[in-house]
Order: C-alpha cells, then sequence, then structure tokens
C-alpha cells in the first residue's frame, strides 16, 4: 500500500539553525513526492515536490532530494527563520491515482528568535 | 483571485447530531477533494469530485458520510448522525486540473469538527 512517515514533533529550533525534517514513503507504482506547509491560520499549500529519483525539490531556501533507494525525501533548510514556523506535511501521489494524496501526520516546527 | 473558503471554520455538535461543511473551490477549478485530519493524525483522501461527478470516493468512511457539488460549483460534505470519532479537522482543495503533480492543489483553511 500508500503510506507516508514523517518524524514526530515539535521541532523547536533557534533562528538560523539547520533543520531536518525526515520522511520515508511506501509507495505502490511511481510515486512523485511533495512537502506541504501550514502556516498558523492558513490552509496547506505547496513547498516543493519532486517527481522521480535523485530529483531536488527547492523553495524558499527549503530543499528535498527523492532517493528512491533509502524511500525518503527528507526536507532540510540551512538557516531558518520565525516565519518559517508552521507545521510540514510530506506527502506523494502515485501513478495508479494521482488525484489521491497521501500525506503524513505532519511535523509542527517552532523557531525561537 | 479568491483561495478555497470553506465554512463554518469551527463547528461543535452533539453526538447524533448533523452537520454540513461548506467549500467553495478557486473559480475555474474543475477538480475538488475533500480529506480529513483525525486527531492530529495523517490527512486522509475522502473523495474527488470532477465538477459535479464523484470521480473517486474510496476514501468515504461509512455512509454516515455525504458529498455534494451540484452544479459543479461549490460542495458540501454532511454527516449524519454524527459520531465522537468524527471529529477533527476537515480540508477542501482544487485543483485546475486533474492529478496533483502538474497542477497543485490549492487548500482552504478547513473546518474544525468537534463532536460532544
Amino acid at each position: 500500500g500508500n503510506s507516508v512517515t514523517q518524524m514526530e514533533g515539535p521541532v523547536t529550533l533557534s533562528e538560523e539553525a539547520f533543520l531536518t525534517i525526515n520522511c520515508t514513503y511506501t509507495a505502490t507504482g511511481y510515486p512523485s513526492l511533495f512537502w506541504y506547509v501550514q502556516y498558523p491560520g492558513e490552509g496547506l499549500q505547496l513547498l516543493l515536490k519532486a517527481t522521480k529519483a535523485d530529483d531536488k525539490g527547492s523553495n524558499k531556501g527549503f530543499e528535498a532530494t527523492y532517493r528512491k533507494e533509502t524511500t525518503s525525501f527528507h526536507l532540510e533548510k540551512g538557516s531558518v527563520q520565525v516565519s518559517d514556523s508552521a507545521v510540514y506535511f510530506c506527502a506523494l501521489t502515485t501513478t495508479y491515482n494521482f488525484n489521491k494524496f497521501y500525506f503524513g501526520s505532519g511535523t509542527k516546527l517552532n523557531v525561537k528568535p | 483571485e479568491a483561495g478555497v473558503t470553506q465554512f463554518p471554520s469551527h463547528s461543535v455538535i452533539e453526538k447524533g447530531q448533523t452537520v454540513t461543511l461548506r467549500c467553495d473551490p478557486i473559480s475555474g477549478h474543475d477538480n475538488l477533494y475533500w480529506y480529513r485530519r483525525v486527531m492530529g493524525k495523517e490527512i486522509k483522501f475522502l473523495l474527488h469530485f470532477v465538477k459535479e461527478s464523484k470521480q473517486d470516493e474510496s476514501g468515504m468512511p461509512n455512509n454516515r458520510f455525504l458529498a455534494e457539488r451540484t452544479g459543479g460549483t461549490y460542495s458540501t460534505l454532511k454527516v449524519q448522525p454524527a459520531e465522537l470519532e468524527d471529529s477533527g479537522v476537515y480540508f477542501c482543495a482544487s485543483s485546475q486540473r486533474q492529478g496533483g503533480v502538474d497542477s497543485p492543489l490549492h487548500f482552504g483553511n478547513g473546518t474544525r469538527l468537534t463532536v460532544t
């Protein structure tokens, strides 16, 4: 089946610290991988994506590399800001049904000044 | 452009009552999706509309849930009768084209449903 596993939060960091949020997946068929972010009081929005192995998605200083050999898509940022405080969701969709997303449980990030 | 709008933002009802959630997608988006996050766990797919037709309702938990999209515009999700385990955040999303790879999902802020 299809599923996404994320590291549990909350993750609390000081401003300018390095961020890693782990995400691993299982999938039937060939998955595309995503990170969505939910800022306080808002809906989820796409942060970045990668559609094939070894692709790197990037946006707003965040990066994630599609690693087929380890079935992982870890989110990283070199220097977090207070404004990055949010809940981050890893997700996938597959070639069998690209209209259906499978999300992880979310990781809350708190960045302190 | 206006985003995806959901209301109410929060609903508290008693077990056995009926609740109707509404979603207004972005204008021109034929594809509308409902998702649910229960107890802070993973967000789970409920169903997908293309215009007024249900394309995939494999995630609907049981027949107490009824989704409609009359006229292919806004959608409603009715829970009748509500049970305690229905508590959670219900998200609506829309996209211009099918598939979320090249046509990103645009999410509403969600409706937080509490069943007591």
